[in-house]
């Protein structure tokens, strides 16, 4: 069964520390792997994307990693801010054609504290 | 990049009343759009694809006579929760893609979620 599971639900931190997102997919085939940044009452903000033969790909302070081995992926946040304050969403694809479908997971909720 | 929008942002009804929710591709014309249903603390569920010119395609589980989608042109289709009632307050969020063409979640294709829409029924 395909799914996608992430950990952990919820994650509370202090501004400015660092933080790990982890996501883990049993989806196959497998055609890329997505980060999303969800905001209370907002919709969806995509993050990265990365394919199978990428390993790891940084959009600022955020750097998503890819291991398609063991199918797992992680968000590294570097420097945490008030606004990181989100629910974070790991979404896998599993083709890129017009069959594909894309499997979401139910997010880790970061809370960013003073 | 591809902006989508969303109108009302937030809609309380009675029950037994019928809500109509737009989504617009701001700067796209979007071929294929998506309709997803987001329950709290939970993960987004889609719901139907709408394709611009025909039916839309229903997740198994979802009623298309309770849940009626239009998509008459490329910027804008809309969702009609028809006689709606409580178990149907949700969060509903639609999407595009950038390719619009396929919108199967390619690598090459960015997706686009609108500000979502909350529903309340009472």
């Amino acid at each position: 069964k395909n799914q996608v599971e992430q950990s952990p639900q919820s994650l509370i931190i202090l501004e400015g520390k660092n933080c790990t997102l982890q996501c883990n997919y049993t989806v196959s085939p497998f055609s890329n792997l997505r980060w999303y940044k969800q905001d209370t009452g907002r919709g969806p903000v995509s993050l990265t994307i990365m394919t199978f033969s990428e390993n790891t790909k940084s959009n600022g302070r955020y750097t998503a990693t890819l291991d398609a081995d063991t199918k797992q992926s992680s968000l590294h946040i570097t420097a945490s801010q008030l606004s990181d304050s989100a629910s974070y969403i790991c979404v896998v694809s599993d083709r890129g054609s017009t069959l594909g479908r894309l499997y979401f997971g139910r997010g880790t909720q970061l809370t960013v504290w003073p | 990049g591809a902006v989508v929008s969303q109108h009302p942002s937030w809609v309380i009804c009675k029950s037994g009343t019928s809500v109509k929710i737009e989504c617009r591709s701001l700067d796209f014309q979007a071929t294929t759009m998506f309709w997803y249903r987001q329950f709290p603390k939970q993960s987004l569920m889609l719901m139907a694809t709408s394709n611009e010119g025909s039916k839309a395609t229903y997740e198994q589980g979802v009623e298309k006579d309770k849940f009626l989608i239009n998509h008459a042109s490329l910027t804008l289709s809309t969702l009609t929760v028809t006689s709606a009632h409580p178990e149907d307050s949700s969060f509903y969020i639609c999407s595009d893609f950038q390719n619009g063409g396929s919108a199967s979640g390619g690598p090459e294709e960015t997706q686009y979620f609108g500000p979502g829409t909350r529903l309340l029924v009472l």
